[in-house]
Formats: C-alpha cells, structure tokens, sequence
C-alpha cells in the first residue's frame, strides 16, 4: 500500500523557518514525481511545488518562489520543503502528494495525498 | 498560467440525482485534466485522471469527459457519501493549478 506521512509543521512567527518531510513508502520512490499542496483554513487548494523523480527539476508556485526550496531524498524515501521568510499567508494544511503516473511533475494526476500537517504563521 | 474555473461554486442535491460539474481552464490543456473530492478534514482524493480515465477504487456513478478547455464532472446518482467539495486540477504546465472548487451540500 502506497501511504504517505508528512510531519514537522508547527507555530512559526513571521519571517521564521521550518521544515517539513514527507516520508513514503510502498512504491519505487525515484519514479515518481512529488509535490507539496496547501490549503489555507476554509480555502481551496494551492499547489506550491514539485520535484522530478530523479531529483534533476524543481518547481515552484509564483507565491512561494525564492522563499521555498523543495528536495528529495532517495535514501530515506523522503521529499522536503525548506521554509523560509515565512508569512501570514502561508498558514495552511500542507500536503504532499506523489504523481499518479509519471517521474515529471507535469502530465498526470496526484495520487495519493498524505494526511496533511498544518503550519501556523502567527506572531 | 493556466486559470482554472469552476461552476456552479455550490450546489444543493437530492440522493439519487444526477450532477453535472464544469471547469474550464484559460487555455488549451488538451486533456491534462484532473477532479478530486474532499471530504471535511480530509486530504484530497483523485477520482478522475487525463479528463475521463476513472481512478482505481472509485465507483462508475463518476465519469468526466471534454479536452481543450471545457470539462464536465458527472455523478450519474448522488449517493450519500458523495457530498463534499470537487475540484478540477490542471496538469498541462507548471505552475500546476485547481479550480476553487464546487461545493456539494444536501437538499
């Protein structure tokens, strides 16, 4: 069973940092693409970035861009999103999520999604 | 970017009706389309993939269809655990992007 655990989220003032991980398991991890989506309280879904499955490419929402670095860790099974120059309006449920299908980040659908880990930006 | 738009924004239906969801997207997306249902709490759920291709485990009641950038969602019979929140997602280019979002509640 494909499952994937997200963790590290937690109350950060304005401008500080975190770090969240997303550890999976139950398929060939360099294969797939992954991402990270965000969901502001009672809002809809942003996608904030992605990485190939090799690791080569990264991507990135306009939002987000310069302050979020995403990787991936092929020997932990795990992808990463470095949190930096944090904002009000970064304050969400953050999920990763793996490409149904594909190693790029484009061209299929995100299949499954973890259960989220919510950051709080909040002074 | 690609805009992602969604209609109704929310709607009110009966067990046992059919719904009809639209998306449409800024520009061509050819069939790089995808619908997930939320439930309250609850992480997203892929239902549909390239516009009409039905994700494993999801029950036939649901099929979409269109290309370029008009999209249909279609519940063919409203069952109780299908009221929640559907959303298109676009996965043609990066930045990749969703609808708002269609809310369904019960009459």
């Amino acid at each position: 069973e494909v499952q994937l655990l997200e963790s590290g989220g937690g109350l950060v003032h304005p401008g500080g940092s975190l770090r969240l991980s997303c550890v999976a398991s139950g398929f060939t991890f360099d294969n797939y693409a992954m991402s990270w989506v965000r969901q502001a309280p009672g809002k809809g879904l942003e996608w904030v970035s992605g990485i190939r499955g090799s690791g080569g490419n990264t991507y990135y929402a306009e939002s987000v861009k310069g302050r979020f670095t995403i990787s991936r860790d092929s020997s932990k099974n795990t992808v990463f999103l470095q949190m930096n120059s944090l904002r009000a309006e970064d304050t969400a449920v953050y999920y990763c999520a793996k490409d149904l299908e594909r190693e790029t980040v484009a061209g299929s659908g995100l299949d499954p999604w973890g259960q989220g880990t919510l950051v709080t930006v909040s002074s | 970017d690609i805009q992602m738009t969604q209609s109704p924004s929310s709607l009110s239906a009966s067990v046992g009706d059919r719904l009809t969801i639209t998306c449409r997207a800024s520009q061509s997306i050819r069939s790089y389309l995808n619908w997930y249902q939320q439930k309250p709490g609850k992480a997203p759920k892929l239902l549909i993939y390239a516009a009409s291709s039905l994700q494993s485990g999801v029950p036939s009641r649901f099929s979409g269809s269109g290309s370029g950038t008009d999209f249909t969602l279609t519940i063919s019979s409203l069952q109780p655990e299908d009221f929640a929140t559907y959303y298109c997602q676009q996965s043609y280019s990066t930045p990749l992007t969703f609808g708002p979002g269609t809310k369904v509640e019960i009459k």
